[in-house]
């Protein structure tokens, strides 16, 4: 099955700095990589994803690079705000409909003001 | 559009008890997926479902867990017996079509804890 590494497991950044969560994944058949933000207590939301047809996406200050070739790809948020502060997932389908995601450990990401 | 709801937002069970967990999803979507996630981890497949029909369980526990999605009505994870080890989130995500081409959306998940 699929193999999903994510790192760093934990991250403090001062607000302003960027942030970099990077994932690893292990099926080469893989096309959509989501990152998901989990507030302590609630659901994780999607924030942004990226299809295996480009290499990088943008939404305002968050954006997803992907290297297909190197199977991985990360999430980068600059300009970082103490609402940033949460746990991130990266996701890879898996499973023979894709339908399934693997999920990565998380990050818990600490913006200090 | 609602979303996906999910009900009850927290539920306590002693070990032992049944729970029994419901996830509407949201309107026009007729595959529901089923995930947990323990205290400080990612989360896991469970089960997919679409109406009245059970299309992969391959990451439910092999005994006491099951689950439907009746014709009528919200999908159901029931727990039986349940231990300590159960303790968790479980969230539940819907989709229109097989592959969630826009990525799942979660609902607010239900908390359960055993005593």
């Amino acid at each position: 099955g699929e193999n999903v590494e994510q790192h760093p497991s934990t991250l403090s950044v001062q607000e302003g700095d960027s942030a970099v969560i990077k994932c690893t994944y292990s099926d080469s058949a893989s096309n959509y990589f989501p990152w998901y933000k989990q507030e302590l207590g609630k659901r994780p939301q999607l924030i942004i994803d990226i299809r295996s047809n480009v290499g990088e996406k943008k939404d305002q200050r968050i954006a997803v690079t992907l290297n297909k070739t190197a199977k991985h790809f990360s999430l980068h948020i600059t300009e970082t705000q103490p609402e940033d502060s949460a746990v991130y997932f990266c996701a890879v389908p898996s499973g023979a409909g894709s339908y399934q995601l693997t999920f990565g450990k998380g990050t818990k990401l600490s913006v200090i003001p | 559009n609602a979303g996906v709801m999910q009900n009850p937002r927290h539920l306590v069970r002693r070990r032992g008890q049944e729970a029994r967990l419901r996830c509407s999803p949201m309107k026009g979507h007729s595959h529901v997926y089923w995930y947990r996630q323990l205290p400080e981890e990612g989360l896991k497949f469970m089960v997919y479902l679409q109406k009245e029909n059970i299309i992969d369980e391959s990451g439910m526990p092999k005994e006491r867990f099951s689950a439907e999605f009746p014709k009528e009505g919200p999908s159901i994870l029931r727990i039986q017996q349940v231990v300590r080890g159960d303790s968790a989130a479980y969230f539940c995500a819907s989709s229109p079509g097989t592959v969630p081409s826009n990525g799942y959306t979660f609902g607010s998940g239900t908390r359960l804890t055993v005593v």
